[in-house]
């Protein structure tokens, strides 16, 4: 069963905008992963942000973390063509659990 | 460095039939994972390894066998093929509290 759930589940915005997921789950985490999927290829890791943490940065990506709400964020600024994908959070339980995965939102960019 | 390879990429099998497919990982990581991933189902874990000589069974492992004889290969057996196993597959490997590394997939499809 699915421990992260995403919210929208597709989003179509215009370039330059921002984008905004959400992904909300069940139990205690150790860790929330967020992965983006491009067209017909693997997922690939975008940040990894721990149970102790609330806010973490790279590049245009921002994720927050409230385990209070048992809710995540995915903040993408000043998106472009190329941001176009799918975007899955992903919990683990421990350090070195397996993954659940949520079931992802499709964002599309438009130029 | 090739990361995760999955072999093949493209499949299609009758009902009944038995094939395997291969990961190989050369990051010399210790864990790897097989996923089935079906439209609006997000990544579910099939069978998944912590080390050389080791397996374990994920959320749907049935009509799955998995085999890591070597560190760097981890095979995924379907015994008798089923309509219901048409999906796409995907490989993972990780290091110790490091994030998953996913091959291309692999997508098969049962007739």
């Amino acid at each position: 069963s699915q421990q992260g759930e995403e919210d929208p589940q597709a989003l179509s915005i215009q370039e330059g905008e921002n984008a905004t997921m959400n992904c909300s789950y069940k139990t205690s985490i150790n860790n929330l992963q967020w992965y983006r999927q491009n067209s017909g290829r693997g997922l690939v890791h975008l940040i990894l942000i721990r149970s102790n943490e609330r806010e973490k940065h790279s590049g245009r990506l921002r994720v927050t973390l409230d385990t209070s709400k048992k809710s995540s964020s995915l903040l993408i600024t000043a998106s472009r063509a190329a941001d176009t994908a799918s975007y899955f959070c992903a919990t683990a339980l421990g350090g070195n659990t397996p993954l659940v995965f949520g079931k992802g939102t499709r964002l599309s960019v438009i130029a | 460095n090739a990361g995760v390879t999955q072999t093949p990429k493209f499949r299609v099998l009758k009902t009944g039939q038995s094939m395997t497919l291969l990961c190989a990982q050369d990051m010399n990581h210790e864990y790897m994972y097989w996923y089935r991933q079906d439209p609006g189902m997000g990544l579910r874990l099939i069978h998944y390894s912590v080390g050389e000589g080791t397996t374990a069974k994920g959320e749907v492992p049935d009509g799955y066998n998995v085999s890591r004889l070597k560190k760097q290969n981890f095979l995924l057996g379907l015994e008798s093929a089923a309509p219901s196993q048409t999906s796409v597959y995907f490989c993972a490997s990780k290091g110790a509290d490091q994030p998953q590394h996913f091959g291309d997939g692999t997508r098969l499809s049962i007739l």
